[in-house]
């Protein structure tokens, strides 16, 4: 049981650029969500997945997209990377939206930088 | 909005103490509250879930309370080791049939030995 995985764990890109940041799991769990993480601003929810074909944006969305095939997979694209998108991405996943069931597991991050 | 506060913001004990921290939220109104550990350049680790229904949860030397009421939570650590410094972050879903946790910015705990 790997838990939350993300790729790659390191990335360089260059203003304009594109790229998708991976995310899997393999706990069969319906909800997943991405977070980015800046100095003095903690955690903040971009996209999340209430299950298969079914997204919806967090608090900070400007920038990115999701989509969700499949229950183990939840990548995140950047189609335009800019410097304000230099971070620390993070992927999160439950079983399920309610009590007991939604206690979240992450992912070991992805750390982004944009030149 | 959900605000979420987290005290102090550094923390620095010596090895064996007991010690506390603190987080505190705006709206009452909370699903459940969960705490995490996170290591330098690491992710996010589950350390106890508080459902709102709950008061505390204990595992091992940690044990978390939560009074929903006056929009509080502790996180207690008892005996203090090297290998507990890490930040502490705290982060509360709420926000009715949105699916959203709102985290504190954390607690910076070092352990000197």
């Amino acid at each position: 049981n790997a838990g939350v995985t993300q790729t790659p764990k390191f990335q360089v890109l260059k203003t304009g650029q594109s790229m998708t940041l991976q995310c899997a799991q393999d706990m069969n769990h319906e909800y997943m969500s991405w977070y980015r993480q800046d100095p003095g601003m903690g955690l903040r929810l971009i996209h999340y997945s209430v299950g298969a074909g079914i997204t919806d944006q967090g608090e900070v969305p400007n920038g990115y997209n999701v989509s969700r095939s499949t229950t183990e997979d939840f990548p995140l694209r950047l189609l335009s990377a800019a410097p304000s998108q230099t971070s620390v991405y993070f992927c999160a996943s439950s079983y399920g939206r309610r009590p007991p069931a939604n206690e979240q597991f992450f992912g070991p991050g992805t750390r982004l930088t944009v030149l | 909005k959900q605000e979420v506060t987290q005290i102090p913001a550094a923390l620095s004990v010596p090895e064996g103490e007991n010690l506390v921290l603190n987080c505190s939220f705006t709206d009452s109104a909370i699903y459940n509250l969960q705490w995490f550990r996170q290591d330098p350049g690491k992710g996010l680790t589950s350390l106890l879930l508080i459902q709102s229904s709950q008061r505390e949860q204990t595992s091992g030397r940690l044990n978390a309370s939560l009074d929903k009421s006056s929009g509080r939570s502790t996180l207690y650590i008892a005996a203090s080791q090297p290998g507990d410094s890490a930040t502490y972050l705290c982060a509360v879903k709420s926000g009715g049939s949105n699916y959203k946790l709102t985290f504190g910015k954390g607690t910076l705990l070092t352990v000197n030995p």
